[in-house]
């Protein structure tokens, strides 16, 4: 367990209503990582931070926006979610160097 | 990032069985090759992982075999059990895994009692 809580676990709201996933560590890991899960998709990096306020676009970054203002928070905001968006979030932490990523347990966000 | 293809899509093995799947690359850059494994309503996890300077590794029931030539890597895990059904991943990495790992698609693994 490393000590990854995302918030919040459920969530259902409308199309174009922004919304916000947080992620909260408390190993001190320097990357954090936003992924979605996707049926027949597998896993995606959305966006990903290798330290505070130092962000980078994942494979599928469009229509997310980051932001980390201390090392143990690590927010993904939709801005105007959509329909496409409805997925299940995962946030992930790493050590420097090692490749290895630890996973919370997800959000799910369900946009109608 | 480049794709990581992962077979198959879903497996049914006997309890006691060897179960197999398959991953192949395309990035030579990939310097890291983790397997994940996840249950349902949980986030994946760390099973077992190798680095390109083995051809092989075992941890218990599983193992890593790893062909560089052909780019191609699989899990095998034997004496299957049912608190073996889950979904597995294949990921890659480069450069100490910085960027993030790309995933495999998944397999599904149903192991019948």
């Amino acid at each position: 367990d490393a000590g990854i809580t995302q918030s919040p676990r459920h969530k259902v709201t409308e199309t174009g209503t922004p919304v916000t996933l947080r992620c909260h560590q408390t190993e001190n890991h320097r990357y954090m990582y936003w992924y979605r899960q996707d049926p027949g998709h597998g896993l995606r990096l959305i966006h990903y931070s290798y330290g505070v306020k130092d962000t980078d676009k994942g494979e599928v970054s469009d229509g997310y926006s980051v932001s980390r203002s201390k090392t143990e928070d690590f927010l993904l905001t939709l801005e105007s979610a959509t329909s496409s968006q409805t997925s299940v979030y995962f946030c992930a932490t790493a050590v420097s160097g090692t490749g290895e990523l630890f996973f919370g347990e997800g959000s799910r966000l369900t946009v109608l | 990032q480049q794709q990581v293809k992962q077979s198959p899509q879903s497996l049914i093995v006997q309890k006691g069985g060897i179960s197999i799947i398959n991953c192949a690359y395309e990035n030579t850059a990939f310097d890291y090759f983790p397997w994940y494994q996840q249950f349902p309503g949980k986030g994946p996890a760390l099973l077992i992982a190798i680095r390109p300077d083995v051809s092989e590794k075992k941890e218990g029931r599983f193992t890593i075999s790893f062909n560089k030539s052909a780019k191609q890597f699989s899990l095998h895990i034997m004496d299957s059990q049912p608190g073996d059904s889950a979904t597995y991943f294949c990921a890659a990495s480069r450069g100490g895994g910085a960027d993030g790992l790309t995933f495999g698609k998944g397999t599904h693994l149903i192991i019948q009692p």
